[in-house]
């Protein structure tokens, strides 16, 4: 079973401040996506990393996936009330079957006003 | 456009009770079809997956079972309901199996077993 272990397990900030959470596996992945979810829905995709060493940008958040594909940093500038939710990575298996994504457990984001 | 529905949105039901919750996908057809829980707003568990009518993979043994009578509906059932069956129940379904491919979620039912 691949593991995804997501770090922290909760941040809370203030409006403006930056942050950064991390999402580590000892396992190689072919690709790993970022969900955001809000309460009481389901996640909604916010990026797609697919080659190790890739960075991407999306407005104030930015998305790094590591060198050997086994992990993955999702970096806020400026954050505000509205990034709040709970941050899901989720990696799909290489060299097992493509129909799986396994998730982490989440980090979630409170930024306060 | 695609879109995905999932029903009910609450629902509170006895020990013991049977479940039945369901889900289709619209605008769309041979999805890969998804049933996720998540307890407490965390992390999602796999429980079903399937790759096309009748075919169901099972990821964790447990009180539930899941079925595709068409392409696009996935059903998650349970005969007799545990307390710890209780939490957020999450449909998603994908186009295929490529490393881009995205999970679109329903917006999920929240089930209390009391």
């Amino acid at each position: 079973t691949q593991l995804l272990e997501q770090s922290p397990q909760f941040l809370s900030i203030q409006e403006g401040e930056n942050l950064t959470v991390y999402c580590n596996s000892s396992s190689v992945f072919s690709s790993l996506q970022w969900y955001r979810q809000e309460p009481g829905e389901g996640p909604v995709l916010l990026v797609t990393v697919v080659t190790g060493g890739e960075v991407k940008k999306l407005k104030r958040l930015t998305f790094q996936f590591g060198d050997a594909r086994k992990d993955s940093s999702l970096h806020i500038t400026a954050a505000q009330p509205g990034d709040t939710g709970l941050y899901l990575c989720a990696g799909l298996n290489s060299g097992g079957s493509n129909y799986k994504l396994t998730f982490g457990k989440g980090t979630l984001l409170t930024v306060n006003p | 456009s695609q879109t995905i529905h999932q029903w009910p949105a609450t629902l509170v039901q006895p020990v013991g009770s049977p479940l039945s919750l369901e889900c289709t996908v619209e605008g769309t057809s041979n999805p890969n079809l998804y049933w996720y829980r998540q307890a407490a707003g965390r992390g999602l568990q796999l429980l079903f997956y399937s790759v096309g009518i009748g075919q169901i993979s099972s990821e964790v043994p447990q009180n539930l079972s899941a079925s595709r009578p068409q392409d696009r509906q996935f059903i998650l059932s349970s005969k007799k309901l545990l307390l710890s069956d209780s939490g957020f129940y999450l449909c998603a379904w994908r186009q295929g199996a490529s490393t881009n491919e995205k999970l679109f979620f329903g917006s999920g039912t929240q089930l209390s077993v009391l």
